[in-house]
């Protein structure tokens, strides 16, 4: 059984701050590692899919990066605004199975 | 962009009802899946369904539970007898191919309430 954990719980920053969060997986059957960005009432937003070791993946001012043979990926965004304001998921592909195993999320609030 | 909706966003039951959660997955996208979250802990599997059976299942997803896509576009979950403890947001999914890092969509979820 995957166990995904993510830190912290939740974090505030002001807007400008830059930021970073940890998602740590077994890096047994390892296959693929994915962040989403969920805010309230609406549906998880995929942001990135990951599978390769030191894979770096960019999106605006959201980036990622995966260590699969320790087991951890950062997420890290440049410059907080309001709007990044979410719960962060990322979850583990383990094998082919095409099920997700979650972390517990990240909650962003970035004051103005 | 395509989107996987769910309805309704909110339903409350009491317990021992049946309930029954409706998707619309997207059109042209084979697996659907069911996760749901309990306040306060992590989101989690329930079911994945491919062809019309189902392909996995979580030990979450015991006997109460059934899916079922009864026309082709709507992909449904039934909780025959509602217990307090499946009060949650319940989501469902789907992808074109197996693995959702191919492309993954999540629906909006629906709160389900049990008192």
């Amino acid at each position: 059984i995957l166990n995904v954990e993510q830190s912290p719980q939740s974090l505030h920053v002001q807007e400008g701050d830059s930021t970073n969060f940890t998602c740590s997986f077994p890096s047994s059957n390892f296959y693929a590692l994915h962040w989403y960005r969920w805010e309230t009432a609406k549906s998880p937003e995929a942001l990135f899919v990951m599978t390769l070791n030191g894979d770096e993946k960019k999106k605006g001012r959201i980036s990622a990066t995966l260590n699969t043979k320790e087991g951890y990926s950062y997420l890290y965004i440049k410059g907080s605004q309001p709007e990044d304001s979410a719960t962060y998921l990322c979850a583990s592909e383990g094998g082919s199975q095409g099920n997700l195993i979650f972390g517990k999320g990240t909650k962003l609030s970035v004051k103005p | 962009e395509p989107e996987v909706t769910q309805t309704p966003s909110h339903q409350v039951t009491q317990m021992g009802q049946e309930v029954i959660l409706r998707c619309v997955p997207i059109s042209n996208h084979l697996y659907f899946y069911w996760y749901r979250q309990i306040l306060g802990q992590k989101v989690e599997f329930l079911v994945s369904f491919y062809n019309n059976e189902i392909s996995e299942k979580s030990e979450i997803f015991d006997d109460q539970f059934s899916v079922e896509r009864p026309d082709g576009s709507n992909f449904t979950l039934k909780i025959r007898s509602t217990k307090l403890e499946d009060s949650a947001m319940y989501f469902c999914a789907s992808s074109y191919v197996r693995s959702p890092r191919a492309g993954y969509t999540f629906g909006s979820g629906t709160r389900l309430t049990v008192v």
